[in-house]
């Protein structure tokens, strides 16, 4: 199984922040890495696939990165509706796994 | 447009088997290349990958959960279908259907449905 590793499980920030969310795998994934936003009682959004490419009508302000095990979300501005739980997911292996999630709040 | 819609009991006793439906729209589970997965999410956890079934009819399961998952699919309905056998109050969750692109990472949501399992 690959295990994904978030942190930091939570943090605090103000509008207009650079906020900076990792996600490590277990083994390698080969950048096979999507980041979610998950507001209460929704399901959960796309943001970026494939490391770095940014979905459809997302906001510039996230940005992805990273390659082997390593990969990083950035928010270069935090907005106010940004506030939110973000999640990794890698589907380089057989099946799919997902971070344990991060949680950022208001400052 | 593309929609999916989970349905399904909101609560189950201990022991009991839960069978979800995913019915679809926008998409045919026909066409090459396409799969359907579900997922779901304790109260504040996190998310956990469940199964997930191609277009020829290949599946695949949670390792975890694999001897208690069943996902099938019923083309001529739009639907896709999955069952979890001995239901434990550690399964509450919302249960999420869902459309990967390239079966991948995941483009469509459903709106999800809670389920409780308790006596």
């Amino acid at each position: 199984d690959i295990q994904m590793t978030q942190s930091p499980s939570s943090l605090s920030a103000s509008i207009g922040d650079r906020v900076t969310i990792s996600c490590r795998a277990s083994q390698g994934i080969s950048n096979s890495l999507a980041w979610y936003q998950q507001k209460p009682g929704q399901a959960p959004k796309l943001l970026l696939s494939g490391t770095s490419k940014l979905e459809s009508g997302v906001p510039s302000r996230f940005s992805g990165s990273g390659s082997g095990t390593e990969y990083t979300l950035t928010i270069s501005s935090l907005q106010a509706e940004d506030f939110a739980t973000y999640y990794c997911q890698q589907y380089f292996g057989t099946f799919w796994t997902f971070g344990q999630g991060t949680k950022v709040e208001i400052k | 447009q593309i929609t999916l819609k989970e349905s399904g009991p909101a609560l189950v006793k201990p022991t009991q088997t839960l069978t979800l439906t995913c019915t679809f729209s926008g998409f045919s589970l026909t066409t090459s290349g396409v799969s359907v997965g579900w997922i779901r999410q304790p109260p504040g956890k996190a998310l956990e990958w469940l199964a997930l079934i191609y277009w020829n009819d290949d599946k695949r399961y949670s390792p975890s959960l694999k001897a208690r998952l069943t996902i099938t699919k019923d083309t001529s309905k739009n639907q896709v279908v999955l069952t979890m056998t001995d239901m434990d109050p550690v399964d509450t969750a919302t249960y999420f259907c869902a459309l990967p692109r390239y079966n991948n990472y995941i483009v469509h949501w459903g709106q999800g449905t809670l389920l409780t399992v308790s006596s």
